[in-house]
């Protein structure tokens, strides 16, 4: 089956700097990847939808100077956290869809762990 | 627009019991419908889901959901539960568009008593 992974599982960062999260198709050609913040009990919010080769389009009340999303390939997508900040910590989570499967399933990455201090 | 509706943050049933949770959608097309689990710090696995055809549909773990359109239902059912089936359950729909995004539903958490 199709897989994704991210990378790190999980970071810590201080206050300020940023921090880059990796999204990769393994064995299949992600022509859109999406890019979801979850916090403790809660759902996942969609917070971009990243097309590759394009811009991405963000959700309404996403910072994209913040979260700024790169999809230079159609096997990679990074989300990149700007100058973050305590209240920046979540788990984030990224999909990605196979073109090839008429559902347009999306495969989900194992999800990335992000610590401000 | 879409939405869904996820009755009930949290179920509790005794291992060996039937597993329903419920999950009603409202979409302005045809929608595609899914369920999710997902366990502590992981990310989400597909159970199974609903495009077109027969309404119900069976997946993984012994899982097995109908597509109600008269109810803009699509419960999620197991007929025993497991002790491994204790975790978060999302139910998703995918709207019309091109991208097709993904709209989940907040989630119920299932426990499993021993």
């Amino acid at each position: 089956g199709a897989v994704v992974s991210q990378h790190p599982s999980w970071v810590i960062c201080k206050s300020g700097t940023s921090v880059k999260i990796e999204c990769r198709s393994l064995d299949f050609q992600a022509t859109t990847m999406f890019w979801y913040r979850q916090f403790p009990k809660q759902s996942l919010m969609l917070m971009a939808t990243s097309n590759e080769g394009s811009k991405a389009t963000y959700e309404q009340g996403v910072e994209k100077d913040k979260f700024l999303i790169n999809h230079a390939s159609l096997t990679l997508s990074t989300l990149t956290v700007t100058s973050a900040h305590p209240e920046d910590s979540s788990f984030y989570i990224c999909s990605a869809r196979d073109p090839g499967g008429g559902s347009y399933e999306q495969y989900f990455g194992p999800g990335t762990r992000l610590t401000v201090t | 627009a879409q939405s869904v509706t996820q009755l009930g943050s949290h179920v509790s049933v005794s291992e060996g019991a039937l597993v329903l949770l419920r999950c009603n959608y409202s979409s302005s097309v045809p929608p595609y419908l899914f369920w999710y689990v997902q366990y502590p710090n992981q990310g989400l696995q597909l159970l199974l889901k609903y495009t077109t055809g027969a309404t119900l549909v069976k997946g993984i773990n012994g899982f097995e959901a109908e597509f109600k359109k008269s109810e803009t239902s699509f419960h999620l059912t197991k007929p025993s539960a497991h002790m491994s089936d204790a975790a978060e359950y999302f139910c998703a729909v995918s709207g019309g568009g091109s991208a097709r995004q993904l709209t989940f539903g907040s989630g119920t958490q299932l426990t499993v008593l021993p």
